[in-house]
């Protein structure tokens, strides 16, 4: 099974100013064959379902403000947000789907206002 | 616009079985793939399990094979996932979600609103 580790645990990070958030996997989930990164980036805030926000590790889904973005490939991945809002206090998972029909996801990685 | 209901809140006993239901409605039901995630209180999130209905056939995470069982009704577009042998470890609030499927199955782009399922003696 492909591992996922994410660090930090947590972090807090004042209004306006940048968060980043790192994810690991114990295998590439990068498929050569068509050069994508099987991995995904989800928001989960208090009382509420996840949200996707990037697919394909890179690709923002549509309505996601582009102050989120995702990178990195192979093992190593980075969700930042440019400018952390009020609203963006949640928890953020990274999911791999390389080993498709199998899945699994970082820990999580809760942030919040310093 | 893509909507997934759920089913309701649950308490079970030890030992018994709980089904959990997942409505879609908006885009072709027949075009989904649907999986099963769940979140133990002030924990992480953690798949069980999914299905292709046009295809019927399930696969699970090895940490449920034998005690899951995860299936489809095309004709009121719901899936199921039903957990059977309840113990307390498997209180958590229980999620259905779209999985993007282009061939392969992808990332999850719509989820349910999540059935509480509570395990208590």
């Amino acid at each position: 099974d492909i591992v996922m580790t994410q660090s930090p645990d947590s972090l807090a990070v004042s209004l306006g100013e940048r968060a980043t958030i790192n994810c690991k996997s114990s295998q590439s989930v990068l498929y050569s064959s068509n050069n994508k990164n099987y991995l995904a980036w989800y928001q989960q805030k208090p009382g509420q379902p996840p949200k996707l926000l990037i697919y394909w590790a890179s690709t923002r889904e549509s309505g996601v403000p582009d102050r989120f973005s995702g990178s990195g490939s192979g093992t190593d991945f980075t969700l930042t947000i440019s400018s952390l809002q009020a609203e963006d206090v949640a928890v953020y998972y990274c999911q791999q789907y390389y080993s498709t029909p199998l899945s699994t996801f970082g820990p999580g990685t809760k942030v919040d206002i310093k | 616009q893509v909507q997934l209901v759920q089913s309701g809140a649950e308490v079970k006993k030890p030992g018994s079985s709980v089904k959990v239901s997942c409505k879609a409605s908006g885009g072709t039901f027949s075009s989904y793939a649907i999986s099963w995630v769940r979140q133990a209180p002030g924990q992480g999130l953690e798949w069980m399990g999914g299905i292709i209905p046009i295809f019927g056939t399930a696969n699970y995470a090895q940490k449920f094979q034998g005690r899951v069982t995860i299936t489809a009704d095309e004709s009121t577009s719901t899936a199921y996932m039903e957990l059977s042998s309840l113990r307390s470890e498997d209180t958590a609030v229980y999620y259905c979600a779209r999985v993007a499927w282009f061939g392969e199955l992808l990332y999850f782009d719509y989820w349910g609103q999540g059935t509480l399922v509570t395990v208590s003696s």
